[in-house]
């Protein structure tokens, strides 16, 4: 079985600090690796998806880099919100088995 | 709306009904996926159609479910005898392309159904 895991599994961060997170996934026959933001209610929202190695991602204070070959992607928030609350959720494919695998996300909270 | 919309978005069966579950996805996109979301975990991949064709299947359970999509736009979730380990959140999601094309593009995903089998 391959697994995606998501490190660490929840976060208390300050209004105002910056954090990050990672994404761990197999590096053999990778595909594409998706990031997703869960907020609570909410359905799951498309942040990124990355297919490069190297390839690194910004949508606002929000960014992602990707290293194929050693498996593993990072999200970075900047100057934290209260409005970053929520699950993000990496999910990964490879070739051969073409639909996404989900680590079990990342839980933030933004302590204001 | 141009979302995905499920529906419904809670139910409750007891233990040997069936349930359906629905998926609006949104207007002409052309793949659409099931996911299965149990307490503390990520999303598991249940089945996948491009248009009303069911393409991938292998991540359904057992023959108790059962999903369908016949005219290529809204889909149904069925499950036969509902069990306690059924309960769960239910995602359905669509993307704009199909085939190989659509592992890069992100995924739509609706609010969930949120199944408890009592």
């Amino acid at each position: 079985i391959l697994n995606v895991e998501q490190s660490p599994q929840s976060l208390h961060v300050q209004e105002g600090d910056s954090t990050n997170f990672t994404c761990s996934f197999p590096s053999s026959n990778f595909y594409a690796l998706h990031w997703y933001r869960w907020e609570t209610a909410k359905s799951p929202e498309a942040l990124f998806v990355m297919t490069l190695n190297g390839d690194e991602k910004k949508k606002g204070r929000i960014s992602a880099t990707l290293n194929t070959k050693e498996g593993y992607s990072y999200l970075y928030i900047k100057g934290s919100q209260p409005e970053d609350s929520a699950t993000y959720l990496c999910a990964y494919i490879y070739f051969g088995n073409e639909k996404l695998t989900f680590g079990t996300g990342t839980r933030l909270t933004i302590i204001p | 709306g141009a979302g995905v919309s499920q529906s419904p978005r809670y139910k409750v069966a007891k233990r040997g009904q069936d349930v359906a579950l629905r998926c609006d996805p949104i207007s002409g996109h052309v793949s659409l996926f099931w996911y299965q979301q149990a307490l503390g975990q990520g999303p598991e991949f249940l089945t996948y159609f491009q248009n009303e064709a069911q393409l991938d299947k292998s991540g359904l359970p057992s023959d108790r479910f059962f999903a369908e999509r016949p005219e290529g736009s809204v889909s149904t979730l069925k499950i036969q005898r509902t069990q306690q380990e059924d309960s769960a959140v239910y995602l359905c999601a669509s993307s704009s392309t199909g085939g190989p094309s659509s592992y890069n593009s992100p995924l739509h995903f609706g609010n969930g159904t949120r199944l408890t089998v009592t």
